[in-house]
């Protein structure tokens, strides 16, 4: 039981460049989520997956897509990457509704550190 | 708008000392409320949460954190603080904007334990 798990774990880009993020999670969660990590900023959301085929916009999407290829998988895409995106990106899942009406925590993945000269 | 605050940057404690971060929160809804730790170089890993009952709500490697309701607040406690204890800490509340499921971050609180 892997969990999370994330590809690359390091990526260096120019200006301009493009490239995928993939994420992955064998929890059988409904629910995915990308986040960005910046100094003094906390986490911020990008996109979220409530459920297999469904996409919506977080706190920051601009200059990002995402694919929730089936229910294990989301990947985060830059289609040109910028200088400002240079961070930390985790994806975590998460099954949010627990027995008894309970609220689940969501788990994380290990990180991708981008950088976009 | 429903927000989680932390207002300070870093804590620093001696080990063997008693620790406490600091959380206070706004929310439109019950408030869920999740401490998150991350090692460096690592993802955020699961403590503790409160959804509903007793105010003290205990969690893993010996955290503990005190929900109040009147304060809007839920800090994050531990009796002896150890130096692995060193990370960095996140405060996270449910939002109850939209139809899904999110959660809103703190901006984090660098705990660091002096030998």
């Amino acid at each position: 039981n892997a969990g999370v798990t994330q590809t690359p774990k390091f990526q260096v880009l120019k200006t301009g460049q493009s490239m995928t993020l993939q994420c992955a999670q064998d929890m059988n969660h409904n629910s995915m989520y990308w986040y960005r990590q910046d100094p003094g900023m906390g986490l911020r959301l990008i996109y979220y997956s409530a459920s297999e085929g469904t996409t919506d916009k977080g706190e920051v999407p601009n200059g990002y897509n995402v694919s929730r290829l089936n229910k294990r998988e989301f990947s985060l895409r830059l289609e040109s990457a910028a200088p400002s995106q240079t961070s930390v990106y985790f994806c975590a899942s998460s099954d949010p509704s627990g027995s008894g009406g309970g609220y689940n925590e969501q788990f994380f993945g290990p990180g991708t550190r981008l950088t976009v000269l | 708008a429903q927000s989680v605050a932390q207002p300070e940057d870093q804590v620093n404690v001696a080990e063997g000392n008693p620790l406490t971060v600091k959380c206070t929160y706004s929310v439109s809804g019950n408030p869920y409320l999740f401490w998150y730790v991350q090692y460096p170089n690592r993802g955020l890993q699961f403590l503790l949460k409160y959804i509903t009952g007793d105010n003290l709500v205990k969690g893993s490697y010996g955290f503990e954190a005190e929900f109040n309701k009147s304060q809007t607040s839920f800090h994050l406690k531990k009796p002896s603080a150890l130096v692995s204890d060193s990370a960095l800490y996140f405060c996270a509340v449910r939002d109850w904007g939209g139809a899904t499921n999110k959660l809103i971050f703190g901006t984090g609180t660098l705990l660091a334990v002096q030998p």
